[in-house]
């Protein structure tokens, strides 16, 4: 696997369930991210992380839980998820996070919730 | 606060010929960085190219080039001999070199290009 992988691809459930998206990157990267892109509006960043530690939350609802257990692998809990939270899910990372860093993203993880 | 502004929400070019997306940003720092992405419709954002504010020469990474224009604040991606894969979303982004949460990269609205054959 090369540059930076998401699963899974596309993902359906209710608004009771609870799930989890998974990200690794295997550029050796120290920084991770989770954007949410919803239909015709700008990327949004929801979480940073640096060396496993979070550094940014941009007032995400609680129903959206990160997780970053080292610094290849980032994921995100989901649970009692709301219809308008339908929307691509998308993991980058870079080097660091610094700006001006070159983010590097996944192929995404399409949520629908009913 | 840093702001984006992509003006074009579609463009249509012919197969071959060159095509300039549009991009002006908003920011009161000193330093930062531009980038561009290419969105397909699978979703991947693909990382395309990238200016410094600092770099005095254009970017240029193959068929694509970055026209940046310090004073105008736009930053605008050529691509020359546009081939029908090109076909997709095209986001521009910035990121300041400052401290604190005013890192973070952010997008503008992107254009979805079109290449017709």
């Amino acid at each position: 696997e090369t540059g930076v992988t998401q699963t899974p691809r596309h993902l359906v459930m209710g608004m009771t369930n609870k799930k989890s998206l998974k990200c690794e990157q295997h550029l050796g990267h120290n920084a991770m991210y989770w954007y949410k892109q919803s239909a015709k509006k700008p990327l949004e960043l929801m979480f940073v992380y640096n060396f496993k530690e979070q550094t940014e939350n941009n007032s995400v609802p609680s129903r959206f839980s990160p997780e970053c257990p080292n610094s290849s692998h980032l994921f995100l809990h989901l649970h009692t998820l709301q219809p308008e939270d339908s929307a691509l899910y998308l993991c980058a990372s870079s080097q660091d996070p610094w700006g001006g860093e070159t983010q590097y993203f996944g192929p995404g993880t399409r949520l629908l919730v009913l | 606060a840093q702001k984006i502004t992509q003006t074009q929400p579609g463009m249509f070019v012919q197969e071959k010929e060159a095509v300039t997306l549009d991009c002006t940003y908003d920011t009161s720092d000193q330093s930062y960085g531009l980038f561009w992405y290419k969105q397909p419709s699978s979703g991947e954002m693909i990382f395309l190219i990238y200016q410094g504010s600092y770099d005095e020469q254009n970017a240029t990474e193959g068929r694509y080039s970055l026209n940046f224009q310090k004073a105008r604040k736009s930053a605008n991606l050529v691509i020359s001999a546009s081939q029908l894969g090109d076909s997709a979303m095209y986001f521009c982004a910035m990121s300041p070199f400052s401290s604190g949460s005013a890192r973070q990269l952010t997008f503008g609205s992107g254009t979805q290009l079109t290449v017709l054959p």
